[in-house]
């Protein structure tokens, strides 16, 4: 089993639409939770932390189930500039050590 | 605000030939990572450092060497070359701290022909 699993998509919306991904873990120990976006052939840029009791920024809900081992991450309204790939990034063990998912791709349509 | 930088942007080497990507980074970071993503892999580890004289071995180190003789600069040496690490190249580097949050250099594209 992958240390950090994601559904691949591609995920098609249209603009407005509210869409959630998921994203699971297997190391009950991980400590920290992170999400972020990669734009084609482009670096990955933090997107936002996730903390145990759920945090918003904007548009962008992230929540954490620390019992079922599984972040979330939600969209809502989403327009033509959130089509990226989202990461799913779990640290665990030695505080050096993050572990990327291989992404969920959105593509927002209009 | 020139935060992590990496060189060059693109690369082409012939089998067996050794190059060095170059990764410096301003912000006085305590670690510092490389990556090489793949299509439908994902960003995976190929060595990591927790300061200056310090390095360690991630997910896929074979065939690359690292070294950490300063703060700023990390840089990754391909050894000999295989074009099986035909590959997007980051570097990142971060605070120590649980929640600290990973920057990336803008990648390197190394082909290997």
């Amino acid at each position: 089993r992958k240390e950090v699993e994601q559904d691949p998509g591609p995920f098609n919306v249209p603009e407005g639409a509210t869409v959630a991904f998921n994203c699971t873990y297997s190391n009950s120990a991980s400590q920290s939770f992170f999400w972020y976006r990669q734009d084609c052939r482009k670096e990955p840029k933090l997107l936002m932390s996730v903390y145990s009791s759920g945090n918003e920024d904007g548009r962008f809900t992230a929540q954490l189930n620390r019992a079922s081992q599984y972040i979330s991450l939600l969209i809502r309204d989403s327009k033509l500039s959130d089509s990226a790939t989202y990461l799913c990034v779990v640290l665990t063990g030695t505080a050096s050590k993050l572990t990327f998912g291989t992404g969920t791709r959105l593509q927002v349509t209009l | 605000n020139a935060g992590v930088t990496q060189t060059p942007k693109f690369q082409v080497l012939k089998t067996g030939q050794s190059m060095t990507l170059q990764c410096a980074q301003d912000m006085n970071h305590e670690y510092m990572s490389w990556y090489r993503q793949d299509p439908g892999m994902g960003l995976r580890l190929i060595h990591y450092s927790v300061g200056a004289g310090i390095t360690d071995q991630g997910e896929v180190p074979n065939g690359y060497n690292v070294s950490r003789s300063t703060t700023e600069d990390f840089p990754l040496r391909l050894l000999s070359a295989a074009p099986s690490q035909t590959s997007v190249y980051f570097c990142a580097s971060r605070r120590q701290g649980a929640n600290q949050p990973q920057h990336f250099g803008d990648g390197t594209r190394l082909s290997i022909l």
